[in-house]
């Protein structure tokens, strides 16, 4: 079945310096893929998507692209601030069934100033 | 505000004491969902709804029911819990189509002694 596979945590960085959390997945089809992100003590928030191959999903200076090829999403940001230290979750949507959003276990990460 | 909320927020109970989470949505979404968030393990789906009186099982959803009777709705029903039910829920809706964003509710943290 499909499945997500994330970097395991915890990610311990500095503020300012440049994130990368690897996610790559397993699916039969063409999935949507997603960064949800979940706040000490919150829900989920959606943080980026894409929908196709070569889609750039971006947002608050976080980016990931839909490499087809590679068949991963690997999230960046240039320069992490202490309000990134968050839970982020990688996951794919299956565009045939779309009954469930398949989530990798997650990647801590903690930023210092 | 566009939100899903859920109810109770924290709760501790005992083994076989039937219990029910609410979930309810503002945003007029046809689909709506049951996880189950545990270390290690990311979250799991338990139950889906696809619209009113439509249900189905996800991947865990031994000792759990759910119904749909109206569509701003989805209560997650317990009706004997067990500690292996101790975890975090989160309920969550979307709209139609596989590609919309999933909004979570805060979640519940549920304990079972």
């Amino acid at each position: 079945g499909d499945s997500v596979t994330q970097m395991e945590g915890p990610v311990t960085l500095s503020e300012e310096a440049f994130l990368t959390i690897n996610c790559t997945y397993t699916a039969t089809g063409y999935p949507s893929l997603f960064w949800y992100v979940q706040y000490p003590g919150e829900g989920l928030q959606l943080l980026l998507k894409a929908t196709k191959a070569d889609d750039k999903g971006s947002n608050k200076g976080f980016e990931a692209t839909y490499r087809k090829e590679t068949t991963s999403f690997h999230l960046e940001k240039g320069s992490v601030q202490v309000s990134d230290s968050a839970v982020y979750f990688c996951a794919l949507s299956d565009n045939q069934a779309g009954t469930a959003l398949i989530f990798g276990k997650g990647t801590t990460l903690s930023v210092s100033s | 505000e566009a939100q899903v909320t859920q109810n109770p927020r924290y709760l501790i109970t005992v083994t076989g004491k039937k219990l029910t989470v609410t979930c309810s949505q503002n945003m007029n979404h046809e689909y709506m969902s049951w996880y189950r968030q545990d270390p290690g393990l990311g979250l799991r789906q338990i139950y889906y709804s696809m619209n009113v009186e439509v249900t189905d099982k996800g991947d865990v959803p031994e000792g759990y029911k759910v119904s749909r009777k109206e569509k701003r709705n989805f209560p997650l029903i317990l009706e004997s819990p067990s500690p292996n039910q101790t975890s975090l829920y989160f309920c969550a809706s979307r709209l139609a189509g596989t590609q919309q964003e999933q909004y979570f509710g805060p979640g519940t943290r549920l304990t079972v002694t």
